[in-house]
C-alpha cells in the first residue's frame, strides 16, 4: 500500500466548475500537507502547503486537510481552463523533514 | 533569477552507457534533490543534501551517484544506463529553515534508455 494514495483521473469539469480533488494517506504521524500544480512538460510548482488539520485559503483555492480520517483536500472555485494541469498532494513529518512523499497526481482537465 | 536549472532537457542513451545529469540552482539553497517521475508511480526520491559535502539516499539510489562540491550544484550521475532508468528527472531546491515543503522544482530532463 503506498503511503500516499491519490485517484489519478483525468477529471474533466466545464468552465466555473467548483473541483474537488482529493488524497488520502497511511501515516498518522504526517503533519505537514502539500499541493503542487505541474503544467505538462514542466516541473511541480508549490501551490498550497498546511499544517496540521484544518482549512486554508489562497483565492480561488482552499486545502482542506482530516487529520482523524486522513483525507487531504484541494477545491477550486470558478475552475478556468488554465487551471488543467496536474495536481500532486505531497506530505512530510518532521522526522523525514527531508523527503516528502508525494501522490501520483490527479490530470485535471478545464474545458470552454 | 534562473531558479533551477537543468540540463540536458531530453537524451537517449544506449544500455550500459554513463552520462550525467546537471543541476544548478542560484537561490543560495542549502537544499537539493533529486526524483524520478514514472506513470503511476508519482514523484519518487533518489538522492538528497542538506548542503555542500552532504549527501544522502532517497527511496531509489541504485544505478545513481551523486555529489555536492558547491552550494549551487547537484548533478546525478548514471553509472551504466538500464532501460527501467527511463524516466523523467526532476532536480529541486529548498531552503533550510522551510521545512523542505517549499521545493522549486527544475522543468525536467527527460531520459530514454535503449
Amino acid at each position: 500500500q503506498k503511503e500516499v494514495e491519490q485517484d489519478p483521473g483525468p477529471l474533466s469539469v466545464p468552465e466555473g466548475a467548483i473541483v474537488s480533488l482529493n488524497c488520502t494517506y497511511s501515516n498518522s504521524a504526517f503533519q505537514y500537507f502539500m499541493w503542487y500544480r505541474q503544467y505538462s512538460r514542466k516541473g511541480p510548482e508549490l501551490l498550497m502547503y498546511t499544517y496540521s488539520s484544518g482549512n486554508k485559503e489562497d483565492g480561488r483555492f482552499t486545502a482542506q486537510v482530516d487529520k482523524s480520517s486522513k483525507y487531504i483536500s484541494l477545491f477550486i472555485r470558478d475552475s478556468q481552463p488554465s487551471d488543467s494541469a496536474t495536481y500532486l498532494c505531497a506530505t512530510f513529518n518532521t522526522g523525514t523533514a527531508s523527503k516528502l512523499t508525494f501522490g501520483t497526481g490527479t490530470r485535471l482537465q478545464v474545458t470552454l | 533569477n534562473a531558479g533551477v536549472t537543468q540540463t540536458p532537457k531530453f537524451q537517449v542513451l544506449k544500455t550500459g552507457q554513463s552520462m550525467t545529469l546537471q543541476c544548478a540552482q542560484d537561490m543560495n539553497h542549502e537544499y537539493m534533490s533529486w526524483y524520478r517521475q514514472d506513470p503511476g508511480m508519482g514523484l519518487r526520491l533518489i538522492h538528497y543534501s542538506v548542503g555542500a559535502g552532504i549527501t544522502d539516499q532517497g527511496e531509489v539510489p541504485n544505478g545513481y551517484n551523486v555529489s555536492r562540491s558547491t552550494t549551487e550544484d547537484f548533478p546525478l550521475r548514471l553509472l551504466s544506463a538500464a532501460p527501467s532508468q527511463t524516466s523523467v528527472y526532476f532536480c529541486a531546491s529548498s531552503p533550510v529553515g522551510s521545512a523542505n515543503e517549499k521545493l522549486f522544482f527544475g522543468s525536467g530532463t527527460q531520459l530514454s534508455v535503449l
